[in-house]
């Protein structure tokens, strides 16, 4: 069975700050995808990062910076300098194995006051 | 380039009628799943279409049915409506010789936020 845990319901931080989402999963399988959506009041699911099990190296994009830790099986989310914008529901999601779908965690609610 | 698109917007529907959702997977995608967002909740799968057929399907009941067209569109189909189907439908495109590669990524639409009174 696949789980993912987003223990975090809601975070509030003030521009400026730097706040990181956790996200923990749960996988039998060896062979996986870890997912990162954005999604804005809108309710489009915006993609921001995906990785594979077999590929442990962190990235950074711009103000965004994944951590991913298989001994812990965690694939945390750093915004640095956040800003208004980045106001959002923010999702991590597992595709295991020969899985077809997206298995969703329940999302933290984050809001950058100004 | 056409991302994924979804019709309609929001619609509202009285219990026990039948909705009937659309959509349009990104240029290039052939594999199309849905998911149903309950609010406050995270997307939960209803089920996937590939070549014009059901290829897996969530915890959902038989209300929920699915089609696919020949040039890859979709629709999403609930009968009996409860007031318990409120909520933002998401159609997801994807490749699907990607989903065996380290390669593919899974887009969504803008949702169909359907309302059921």
């Amino acid at each position: 069975a696949q789980k993912v845990t987003q223990a975090q319901t809601e975070i509030s931080v003030v521009e400026k700050e730097d706040v990181t989402l956790d996200c923990v999963y749960e996988t039998r399988d060896t062979t996986y995808y870890l997912f990162w959506y954005k999604q804005p009041p809108s309710g489009e699911l915006v993609f921001l990062i995906r990785r594979n099990s077999f590929d442990e190296q962190n990235e950074i994009s711009g103000r965004y910076s994944w951590n991913f830790q298989k001994s812990t099986s965690s694939f945390n989310f750093t915004i640095t300098a956040s800003q208004v914008v980045d106001s959002a529901v923010y999702f991590c999601a597992l595709r295991s194995g020969s899985a077809r779908q997206l298995t969703f965690g329940s999302g933290t609610q984050l809001t950058v006051l100004p | 380039d056409a991302g994924v698109t979804q019709s309609p917007t929001h619609l509202i529907k009285t219990r026990g009628q039948q909705v009937t959702l659309r959509c349009s997977p990104k240029s290039g995608h052939d594999t199309v799943s849905w998911y149903q967002q309950a609010l406050g909740q995270g997307p939960q799968f209803i089920f996937q279409y590939y070549e014009e057929e059901e290829r897996q399907r969530g915890n959902f009941p038989d209300r929920f049915s699915g089609h696919q067209f020949p040039n890859y569109s979709s629709e999403l189909n609930v009968n009996a409506l409860l007031l318990g189907d409120s909520a933002l439908y998401l159609c997801a495109s994807s490749l699907r010789t990607g989903l065996r590669r380290s390669g593919n990524t899974i887009y969504f639409g803008e949702g169909s936020w359907l309302t059921v009174v």
